[in-house]
């Protein structure tokens, strides 16, 4: 079953800051993170494993609830090379594939 | 190579034609993933490569889907008798051995049947 991201799409200033989540009503074993501008491949940006700590740094990181099957991306002083669309990617133990959410638009504006 | 490559880029063909998308992953990435991807919507998973076999391939639409992997590297997806409901971007991912690693997509191959 597909993660649920929140929100569908957000629009900030340069330096704001925004928080993405997803959500999985099955156990995850690992959330994945992406990054895909219009008309380009989607890129990696991290990866949280069940038990793991909080990844990232700098001004983009993640966390894992375990408990609450949710993940939350964490974009500090946003910079307009943030823009894009964000995905989370679930696995759940002993898959070998990701579920992706429906993505997350994110707008920068100068 | 340096990257996951895909080709065609861009690909027109008419309704009814068979069509072959063809992926070459990144040199040693034993794993190998297709997606599709509609205009503004998420990635919907089609089939899994591990090695040259296919333990899930549970994504294929239909049975006019098939997908190949020789020598552990390219693969080619075949679509036949294409609907205007094929038409999507098709990306092809790979990845390296081991939970920690993440998927590196090529550019997808824009398909449009009309």
């Amino acid at each position: 079953q597909q993660p649920v991201q929140s929100p569908q799409a957000v629009i900030l200033r340069e330096g704001e800051d925004a928080v993405i989540n997803c959500s999985s009503s099955k156990a995850l074993y690992s959330v994945h993170w992406y990054r895909q501008k219009h008309g380009e491949a989607p890129v990696f940006l991290m990866i949280l494993l069940k038990g793991g700590e909080q990844k990232g740094h700098e001004k983009i990181s993640a966390s894992f609830n375990e408990k609450k099957q949710q993940s939350s991306l964490y974009l500090t002083a946003s910079q307009l090379s943030y823009s894009g669309t964000y995905f989370c990617g679930t696995a759940t133990q002993g898959a070998q594939k990701l579920v992706f959410g429906q993505g997350t638009r994110l707008t920068i504006n100068p | 190579g340096a990257g996951v490559s895909q080709s065609p880029s861009n690909k027109v063909t008419e309704k009814g034609k068979d069509v072959e998308l063809r992926c070459d992953p990144i040199s040693g990435h034993t794993a190998l993933y297709w997606y599709r991807q509609s205009l503004g919507q998420g990635l919907e998973f089609l089939i899994y490569f591990q090695g040259n076999s296919a333990p899930d391939k549970s994504g294929l639409p239909s049975d006019r889907f098939s997908a190949e992997r020789t020598g552990g590297s390219v693969s080619t997806l075949t679509i036949q008798r294409t609907q205007q409901e094929d038409s999507a971007v098709y990306l092809c991912a790979s990845r390296s051995t081991g939970s920690l690693y993440g998927y590196t997509f090529g550019s997808g191959t824009r398909l449009t049947v009309v």
